[in-house]
């Protein structure tokens, strides 16, 4: 079964410092991984994905994540955040269809 | 765009009410899936189902039932609610496309007095 470790459950940062949210994932099979955004009172939103080939993938509002099969991790980074980006995000994981496993969240709070 | 809609936004009940969550979606998805939010526990799949009137047990399906009449809705049934059940309900869907992404309805508030 695959399991979804977010460490942190907090993240402070002020505005335009870099961030990294960090998530690492356990898998005896080739995985697909996501994170999603959830906003005050909303529900979540797909932030971005890796399903294949380029191990970096972005997001269009400035977010990144990196596969690193050997690490068994999905890091999330934006090199300079907004007071739009607080929220909490989630890693999920999947070896296909039907469930998503997902981590326990971090919440990012920006500060001016 | 898909568009996941849950019938309410917040919902107060009483102990041992019942209580009917619904979602709908307009895009054809074949899986629809019940998740519980709770702070510090992420989400927690309660039931998914894969076709009209099939069901699959999440992780924590106990005081829960679903029911899938049509492809487009996806109800979740608290048959006696209780205090411990007061949560952010969120329903999603996922197509068969091979992309596996879920797509996310608004979230239900419900709290249980």
């Amino acid at each position: 079964a695959q399991s979804v470790t977010q460490l942190d459950s907090q993240v402070p940062v002020f505005e335009e410092a870099p961030v990294e949210l960090r998530c690492n994932y356990s898998s005896s099979v080739s995985v697909y991984l996501f994170w999603y955004v959830q906003y005050p009172n909303q529900g979540l939103q797909l932030l971005l994905k890796y399903l294949s080939g380029s191990t970096l993938v972005e997001s269009i509002n400035g977010f990144e994540a990196e596969f690193n099969k050997s690490q068994t991790s999905f890091h999330l980074r934006k090199p300079s955040v907004h007071i739009s980006d607080t929220a909490e995000y989630f890693c999920a994981v999947t070896t296909g269809f039907q469930k998503l496993v997902f981590g326990t969240g971090t919440r990012l709070l920006v500060s001016p | 765009d898909v568009k996941v809609t849950q019938s309410s936004r917040y919902l107060v009940k009483r102990t041992g009410e019942k209580v009917f969550l619904e979602c709908v979606q307009d895009m054809d998805h074949e899986n629809m899936f019940w998740y519980r939010q709770d702070p510090g526990l992420g989400l927690r799949l309660i039931y998914f189902s894969y076709d009209v009137k099939m069901k699959e047990k999440g992780d924590i399906p106990e005081g829960y039932s679903v029911s899938r009449e049509k492809k487009e809705r996806f109800s979740l049934i608290l048959e006696s609610a209780s205090t411990n059940q007061t949560s952010m309900y969120l329903c999603a869907t996922q197509g068969l496309a091979g992309v596996y992404e879920q797509f996310f309805g608004p979230g239900t508030r419900l709290t249980v007095l």
